[in-house]
């Protein structure tokens, strides 16, 4: 298994505002994953995060409104950027460990006001 | 399109009692199914991974199956106790890995004492 840490756990921001979001695994791994999880929604996936490449969005969200960052093979970044109340959500990283199992950490809860 | 769904949406047992969960997919050529469990707020815990070339998995009072066929898993719980209560949701793969996972909207379970 693989562990998770995602800072903050949440947050209330201005709009306008962007947001960093950061993803801690306790191992190295080669893809990380970024979901978001409107209000009463279940997840979708934002994008995918290589090390030493640029990530690979899914339909629907842009670099420019969500930039990540993989330094490294063991943390990433997802920056919300030019906030709107329509923003909040939660958004959740993930990993694949190896073993073909989907680890996720805890989240961050994201108001937008 | 590959799409998933859970029914039912919100579920109210008693406690002791033996449930089940349902979650269906489009499209018989994925590559795993995954059941995590979701407390409010939070992230996601995950609770059995099923390869496609499995039938069932097994831990402790959960037992989820997967008839790929038909395009359905169902989720077991057996003796359900109040600590139970929590969203669970239905992950699917298409692809190799666990990326790109699909997820239903969930069942919210309540368990009452």
């Amino acid at each position: 298994s693989a562990v998770i840490s995602q800072k903050p756990s949440r947050d209330i921001c201005q709009r306008g505002t962007s947001l960093t979001i950061q993803c801690q695994v306790d191992s190295q791994v080669t893809m990380m994953f970024w979901y978001r999880q409107q209000p009463g929604q279940s997840l979708t996936l934002i994008a995918t995060a290589n090390q030493g490449s640029e990530a690979t969005y899914e339909s629907g969200f842009v670099i420019d409104k969500f930039p990540i960052s993989r330094p490294n093979l063991t943390f990433s970044t997802l920056t919300v950027s030019n906030m709107s109340p329509e923003d909040s959500s939660i958004y959740l990283c993930s990993v694949d460990s190896g073993s073909r199992e989907a680890f996720f950490g805890q989240g961050t809860r994201l108001t937008v006001v | 399109k590959q799409e998933v769904t859970q029914i039912p949406a919100a579920l109210s047992v008693p406690e002791g009692e033996n449930l089940v969960l349902n979650c269906s997919f489009t499209d018989s050529a994925i590559y795993n199914l995954q059941w995590f469990r979701q407390d409010p707020g939070k992230g996601l815990t995950s609770l059995l991974l099923i390869q496609s070339s499995q039938r069932e998995q097994t831990s402790g009072r959960l037992n989820a199956s997967l008839d790929k066929s038909s395009g359905r898993s169902t989720l077991y719980i057996a003796a359900s106790q109040p600590g139970d209560s929590a969203t669970y949701l239905c992950a699917v793969s298409w692809g190799g890995g666990s990326e790109k996972l699909v997820f239903g909207k969930g069942t919210k379970l309540t368990v009452n004492p």
